[in-house]
């Protein structure tokens, strides 16, 4: 059982886009502290693709964007590329220590 | 960069110790996490060091794991004591920057606890 609530999978056709939902409590998102989301391919590193809820590291493109309200947050990514497939999780901090969410599993049909 | 190592085949009730090594960065001056995906599960945090050496772990890991450092080999450690089937995974060390991200992941080192 997660710290944060993901839904474990989301699909869209290339070209098109998706949101990624992250729901938290008033211990980590809602303290607040800020979210962060990874892509991941299982057998290699996480990478960030969003920091401090809404900012991309360099090199992520701009399709890609974060928003957070209250003890939730979201990941938009728009014109789908087949190379998006992968896992993505959100990431916050609870006063002690990062938490993570259980995963999103994005299929590019 | 960070690059672990140390992953084995281990017999339940037994130990490893799990190392990683910093390249760009001190590992002594930075908060650093073990993070683990089981088979077909999500990331998980496992631990953390601070900066001022203070330490934190998840409730599966305590009383079992310990996180260190050698400031001399930029090294961030794990010793993992009194293992379990459900420990096997691959583990990952990751560095946190100051707004609790984690900028920086080796590639992982797979442990693997079985009979």
């Amino acid at each position: 059982q997660s710290v944060l609530t993901q839904p474990p999978s989301v699909s869209a056709a290339p070209g098109q886009g998706v949101t990624i939902s992250c729901t938290g409590s008033n211990s980590n998102i809602g303290a607040p502290y800020d979210v962060h989301w990874y892509r991941h391919l299982p057998g290699t590193a996480p990478k960030l693709v969003i920091y401090g809820n809404s900012n991309r590291p360099s090199g992520v493109p701009d399709r890609f964007s974060g928003s957070k309200s209250g003890a939730s947050a979201s990941l938009a990514i728009t014109g789908l590329l087949a190379e998006d497939e992968a896992d993505y999780y959100c990431q916050s901090y609870d006063g002690s220590h990062v938490v993570f969410g259980g995963g999103t599993k994005l299929t590019v049909l | 960069q960070l690059v672990e190592s140390g992953g084995d085949l281990v017999q339940p009730g037994g130990s490893l110790r799990l190392s990683c090594a910093a390249s760009g960065f001190s590992v002594s001056n930075n908060y650093m996490s073990w993070v683990r995906q089981a088979p077909g599960k999500g990331l998980e945090w496992v631990s953390v060091i601070y900066g001022d050496g203070t330490t934190y772990y998840a409730d599966s890991a305590k009383g079992r794991f310990t996180i260190s450092r050698d400031t001399s080999k930029n090294t961030l450690t794990l010793q993992m004591d009194s293992l379990r089937v459900e420990d096997t995974a691959v583990y990952y060390c990751a560095r946190e920057s100051s707004n609790w991200s984690l900028d920086c992941w080796g590639p992982g080192t797979l442990v693997t606890v079985s009979s």
